[in-house]
Parts: C-alpha cells; sequence; structure tokens
C-alpha cells in the first residue's frame, strides 16, 4: 500500500534562510509525486511534480524538489523564504500503475517564518 | 476558467441533519474528486467520478454518505444523519483525465456538527 510520511509537524525559520521540508514515501514501483501548499481555510495549490527523468524539478514561488529513489525521499526546498511562503505543506503520492488519479497525501508540515 | 467552486464555504448543523454540499469542477474537466481533511491531517481521498459514472470509493464513505455527479458536471455530496465526527473540511478537485498535472481544488466547504 501507498504511503507518505512527513516527518516534521511544524518548522520555524527566519525570514531569508535557506528551508527544507522531508517527505519519504512507500511505493512498490516509480511513483508520482507531488508538493502542494495551503494557506488557512484555503484549498490545495500545486507547487510541483515529478513523474519521470531529470530528479530535480523546479516548481513555482522558487521551490524546487528532488526525487531520491535509493531514499524514498522527495524533500522540498528552497534558497531564501519569505514570510508569504508561511502556510502547510503536503507531500503527496499517486500510483504510475493506476488510472485513477488517487493521490495518498502526508499529514503536512506546518511553516513558520519568523521576521 | 473560473477553477473549482465549492458551495457552501461554511456549514455548521445539528448532529442528525443532512448536509449537501456541491462541487462545480473546471468546464473542460472530466474527472472530479472529494476528499475529506480532518484538522492536523492531510487531506484522505473519498471518491470520484469521470465523467457521470463514480469510478471509485473509499471505506471512509460510509453508507450515510452519497456522492452524485448527474450530468458529468457538477458534483453533489450528501450526508444523512450527521455526526460529530463528520466534522471536516470537505474538498472538490478536478482535472482533465489522469491529469499528471495534478489537479485544481477549490477551496473546500468547512462542516461543523454541532
Amino acid at each position: 500500500a501507498q504511503s507518505v510520511t512527513q516527518p516534521d509537524i511544524h518548522i520555524t525559520v527566519s525570514e531569508g534562510a535557506s528551508l527544507e521540508l522531508r517527505c519519504n514515501y512507500s511505493y512498490g514501483a516509480t511513483p508520482y509525486l507531488f508538493w502542494y501548499v495551503q494557506s488557512p481555510g484555503q484549498g490545495l495549490q500545486l507547487l510541483l511534480k515529478y513523474f519521470s527523468g531529470d530528479t530535480l524539478v523546479q516548481g513555482i514561488k522558487g521551490f524546487e524538489a528532488e526525487f531520491k529513489r535509493s531514499q524514498s525521499s522527495f524533500n522540498l526546498r528552497k534558497p531564501s523564504v519569505h514570510w508569504s511562503d508561511a502556510a502547510e505543506y503536503f507531500c503527496a503520492v499517486g500510483a504510475s500503475s493506476s488510472n485513477t488519479g488517487k493521490l495518498i497525501f502526508g499529514q503536512g508540515t506546518t511553516l513558520q517564518v519568523k521576521p | 476558467d473560473t477553477g473549482v467552486s465549492q458551495d457552501p464555504r461554511h456549514k455548521i448543523t445539528k448532529r442528525g441533519q443532512n448536509v449537501t454540499f456541491r462541487c462545480d469542477p473546471i468546464s473542460e474537466h472530466n474527472r472530479l474528486y472529494w476528499y475529506r481533511q480532518t484538522l492536523g491531517q492531510g487531506p484522505e481521498f473519498l471518491t470520484y467520478f469521470q465523467n457521470e459514472a463514480q469510478l471509485e470509493k473509499s471505506r471512509l464513505l460510509s453508507d450515510r454518505f452519497s456522492a452524485e455527479r448527474p450530468k458529468g458536471s457538477f458534483s453533489t455530496l450528501e450526508i444523512q444523519r450527521t455526526e460529530q465526527g463528520d466534522s471536516a473540511m470537505y474538498l472538490c478537485a478536478s482535472s482533465l483525465g489522469w491529469d499528471r498535472n495534478g489537479y485544481t481544488f477549490g477551496s473546500g466547504t468547512r462542516l461543523t456538527v454541532v
């Protein structure tokens, strides 16, 4: 069965500092991987995705993520965090062997940005 | 393209009452998904439609829950005899096929059962 683990429930960084949010997945084949961001009371916005090819993927708002098959990880990074990045971040996995498009989400990581 | 719309944004109901939520997907999207998100958790899959056909339902979707997409456009999610445990954010998303670009989510309906 697929699963996603986001080990950090809450992270605080200073504005301008670098950021890395961790994501580990469990899936037998090559997964489809996503990072979404959710502001309070809002739906989810797609930041970036990985399906195949280059393991370093670029997304919106200056985010990037790296797929590491050997570590079953898909960590999200940003070199310099802005106050507006404060939100909840979700990693999700989709089954490449299935046509349903169903996603399994992690528990989420809440990012707080200190001025 | 006005995005995915959900109505209402908030709903407070008494335990035992029935509630219905509506989702209007992006017009050309043939797939529509419902997810439930409880506080402090990620979204959990409930069900999805391709056009008007409901192709998969999660075990989370008890007999009190029913979803429809009668003409392959908007969808409704009804919860009968609501319980306090049904309090959650109900999210709708749509896509064109198995859109590997990911879904477009609506802003959700926040249900509070008192």
